[in-house]
């Protein structure tokens, strides 16, 4: 099974941009790549997707290396809110589910 | 609009008991899916749910069930509890699918389940 592969954790400071790597390397063609965030004492919460090319959104960036074994999800400019673990899925097309990595818990100073 | 919402938030169960948690999802969706999140293993897909039909169905023993009703709610249902069933069971819905599309899933705030 197509799995990834995360920092345990990583620290950044207030107002810095942050980049938090994912490593796919069994990927296969058609996976998307999701990027969910789950809060303290909260459900996950969408952050982003893609195929193969680079995704920007209001929240955050997706950056999709070009052999699509790894990818990184760009925070331009993080918040004290942005505290959460980030979690790197693979859309799994051969049996439609959703694999989920350990994640990154991403601590951020003032 | 609503969130989607998971009853009861806290349970406390005893091995050998059985136990159903319930999801209500975000009006208009029609997929449900459930997870298993503990410390050990992280989150793991537990089955998922379209117009009351059981569309996909992930690596947990039998005791696992679930259902989904005409209004698209669901119910997970774990009999004879182990020690291990302890977790955080989350609940996601999105429109058509989540793992069949592309679409958002969108998560409840959870059942943590607790078996002594």
């Amino acid at each position: 099974d197509a799995k990834t592969t995360q920092p345990n954790s990583m620290e950044s400071n207030e107002e810095e941009p942050v980049h938090l790597p994912c490593n796919h390397s069994t990927i296969s063609g058609t996976d998307y790549i999701h990027w969910y965030r789950q809060l303290p004492s909260q459900g996950p919460e969408y952050v982003i997707h893609g195929l193969t090319s680079n995704v920007n959104n209001r929240m955050a960036s997706l950056a999709i290396a070009e052999d699509r074994k790894s990818s990184t999800l760009i925070l331009h400019r993080a918040t004290l809110r942005d505290a959460a673990v980030y979690y790197c899925i693979l859309n799994h097309r051969s049996n439609y589910q959703l694999i989920w990595g350990a994640g990154t818990k991403l601590i951020i100073k003032p | 609009k609503a969130g989607v919402t998971q009853t009861p938030r806290y349970l406390i169960k005893t091995r050998g008991q059985q136990v159903t948690l319930s999801c209500s999802p975000i009006s208009g969706h029609r997929s449900v899916s459930w997870y298993q999140q503990t410390p050990g293993q992280g989150l793991q897909f537990l089955f998922e749910y379209f117009s009351e039909t059981q569309r996909n169905k992930g690596n947990f023993p039998g005791r696992f069930s679930g259902r989904q009703f005409s209004n698209s709610r669901s119910e997970m249902n774990v009999s004879t509890l182990e020690l291990g069933d302890s977790a955080l069971y989350l609940c996601a819905s999105s429109l058509r699918g989540g793992a069949q599309t592309q679409e958002t899933q969108y998560f409840g705030p959870g059942t943590r389940l607790l078996v002594l």
